[in-house]
């Protein structure tokens, strides 16, 4: 099956400062990719569609100039949390569609724990 | 936009026991997809399956898109099944997946 990678796995970062999540599509190209946020216990929060090559979508409800989604080839998008809170810490997921077979399955990366202290 | 209802919330197994999670969606789909998080947090893609009845090992899905529902069932379960369980779906081509909130499935040795 095809896979996403995502770096870091996991971050610690001081409230106040930037930090930036990759994913990787790494034997497929993907003009869309997608970003989840999931908070302990709960199921996957869509946050934003990012385009490659163009800007990204935003949910309802997820600031754009606190989430900042740039995705700058077929094979990479990156995720930057401006100015963190703690409220932000969670858990990211990205995910890319891939034809498997006749078919575009979803295939999601690892995961980045973010915690702001 | 679509709702996507999975039951139970939770399941408690003793190992060797066999259990079905359902899936409900409210409106037609494209595409359906149950996953398995990891206690590290990775989904695992188990099936694709936006109509009809597969299965892979211990595990088999059956989706009746006419009555918008699908089932995952697990035989003979082990430890090491445990985890989450979700179901995702995608309205359309080229869109994101919205999933339901998951049947937490712990399996006592």
């Amino acid at each position: 099956g095809a896979v996403v990678s995502q770096h870091p796995s996991w971050v610690i970062c001081k409230s106040g400062t930037s930090v930036k999540i990759e994913c990787r599509s790494l034997d497929f190209q993907a003009t869309t990719m997608f970003w989840y946020r999931q908070f302990p216990k709960q199921s996957l929060m869509l946050m934003a569609t990012s385009n490659e090559g163009s800007k990204a979508t935003y949910e309802q409800g997820v600031e754009k100039d606190k989430f900042l989604i740039n995705h700058a080839s077929l094979t990479l998008s990156t995720l930057t949390v401006t100015s963190a809170h703690p409220e932000d810490s969670s858990f990211y997921i990205c995910s890319a569609r891939a034809l498997t077979g006749a078919n575009y399955e979803q295939y999601f990366g690892p995961g980045t724990r973010l915690t702001v202290t | 936009g679509i709702q996507v209802e999975q039951s139970p919330p939770d399941l408690i197994l003793q190992e060797g026991a066999n259990s079905t999670l359902r899936c409900n969606f409210s409106d037609s789909v494209n595409n359906l997809q149950w996953f398995h998080q990891n206690p590290w947090g990775q989904l695992i893609n188990l099936f694709y399956i936006p109509s009809g009845t597969k299965q892979n090992g211990r595990l088999s899905a059956t989706t009746v898109a006419t009555e918008r529902y699908s089932l995952l069932y697990i035989s003979s379960s082990q430890t090491t099944d445990s985890g989450v369980y979700f179901c995702a779906v995608e309205l359309g081509g080229g869109n994101d997946m919205r999933f339901g909130a998951g049947t937490r499935l712990t399996v006592k040795p």
